[in-house]
């Protein structure tokens, strides 16, 4: 059973326009929460990151909301170019373990 | 630093031969993860070493598959006899701690099993 889900395996956006990718999980002892992005024939680069001791963080264009009760969290990208076109994974960890990765979404950002 | 760094990027084999894939982690980090990613399971964690001691290898598919770390700076994976089901792309990556900001991915090893 996937400890980590990211239900749209695919996500178009026009430029300029709001990106959100989803992400959910199903333990809650997880804290710690990344975004990766990937883009072809390269490995997955840090993203942005976010500690259960909070609900929002921002960096530039990209925040990520957790809703710990909802075991939910969600990046936001806004606004949206081509150049963030590229696969989104998620990964949560519980202190001291292991991150576990989502399946992906793939964001094409259309001109 | 040059980043995580894996080779051979591409693989092409034929079945039952033997293939192995190389790391050296990023100078510093003392622990290193091999991840193997396919459309069907995404990113899966394979095996890690932490200080160059393997600690969790229960995500290795089958005996087919083995990894070591003789030091700090190497790492291989290998798989012995090879499979076409084994296709996929891999990663290695590497960490300080395992915590923090996560991890620093390698470019990956495409492999392709005929």
């Amino acid at each position: 059973d996937q400890q980590v889900k990211q239900n749209s395996p695919s996500l178009s956006v026009q430029e300029g326009r709001i990106s959100i990718l989803n992400c959910d999980y199903t333990n809650s002892m997880f804290d710690y929460f990344l975004w990766y992005k990937k883009y072809p024939a390269e490995g997955p680069t840090f993203l942005i990151s976010i500690s259960s001791i909070k609900d929002k963080n921002e960096d530039g264009r990209f925040t990520v909301f957790l809703n710990k009760s909802a075991k939910h969290l969600s990046l936001h990208i806004v606004p949206s170019q081509p150049g963030d076109s590229a696969v989104y994974f998620c990964a949560v960890s519980s202190y001291g373990q292991n991150f576990v990765f989502g399946p992906g979404t793939r964001l094409s950002v259309l001109p | 630093d040059a980043g995580v760094i894996q080779s051979p990027r591409h693989e092409v084999t034929e079945m039952g031969q033997e293939v192995t894939l190389r790391c050296k982690p990023i100078s510093g980090h003392n622990s290193l993860f091999w991840y193997r990613q396919t459309m069907m399971r995404g990113l899966e964690l394979l095996i890690y070493f932490n200080n160059n001691v393997p600690i969790d290898d229960s995500g290795m598919p089958e005996d087919r598959f083995s990894a070591k770390m003789p030091n700090a700076s190497f790492s291989t994976l290998k798989i012995q006899p090879s499979e076409p089901r084994d296709s996929a792309v891999y990663f290695c990556a590497s960490s300080l701690n395992r915590v923090n900001y996560g991890y620093t991915f390698g470019s990956g090893t495409r492999l392709t099993v005929v």
